[in-house]
């Protein structure tokens, strides 16, 4: 499995773009880079997912440069309700199991 | 859609106590696994079913837990006798079929257990 890096915690304001990158040097080939977030008593939340360059839904942006060993999830105008764990995650299509690092405790001020 | 339904929501007992959590997966969700969350951490793989079948339990403890998914639907994780250190959030998450990647987890909101 490639492990992942990411900032144990990012500091924003309202209404701020908050971009987190999450570093994955021995990503494979057939891998994705998978986004979750988990707010405080509640499980982690699918975001959204990416293999290379940028996907962007109703949620977030991923941004994934060509060598794919890193990747930038983009929350656009944050608001206080983004408060919460961001964990960065990288498996194949095929391999079911998630294995989840620390994240970043991403904390939204007024 | 209905979500994973988890219960209780709480639970404290103490050391040496046996507890169990329940689990009922989304409709159709043929793979569910049970995650332990302990404070600060991410959450941690304990088992992994596929049906009713077990994929992967390496990282279960097996001397004090053990868990079951009869008739590939329900599941129950145990634990017993408790320790202090079982102090954690334990999720169910369960998606459509093991091989059709990593989209689709749905989790609970767990069941938060306190050992004293």
């Amino acid at each position: 499995l490639a492990k992942t890096t990411q900032p144990i915690s990012m500091d924003s304001y309202e209404g701020q773009e908050v971009n987190i990158t999450c570093s994955h040097n021995n990503i494979a080939t057939n891998d994705y880079i998978t986004w979750y977030q988990q707010f405080p008593s509640q499980g982690p939340r699918f975001i959204i997912q990416g293999y290379k360059t940028k996907v962007t839904n109703e949620v977030a942006s991923l941004f994934i440069p060509a060598d794919r060993k890193s990747s930038t999830l983009s929350l656009p105008r944050v608001s206080l309700s983004d408060t919460a764990v961001y964990y960065c995650l990288v498996g194949a299509t095929g391999y079911s199991t998630l294995t989840f690092g620390k994240g970043t405790m991403l904390l939204v001020s007024p | 859609e209905a979500g994973v339904a988890q219960s209780p929501r709480y639970k404290i007992i103490e050391k040496r106590q046996s507890v169990a959590f329940w689990c009922n997966p989304i409709s159709g969700h043929a793979t569910l696994y049970w995650y332990q969350q302990i404070l600060g951490q991410g959450p941690k793989l304990l088992i992994q079913f596929q049906n009713n079948g077990v994929v992967d339990d390496s990282q279960l403890p097996k001397d004090r837990f053990s868990a079951e998914r009869l008739k590939g639907v329900d599941s129950t994780l145990k634990i017993q006798p408790a320790k202090l250190e079982d102090s954690a959030v334990y999720l169910c998450a369960s998606s459509l079929l093991a091989g059709t990647g990593i989209l689709g987890y749905t989790f609970g909101s767990g069941t938060r257990l306190t050992v004293v």
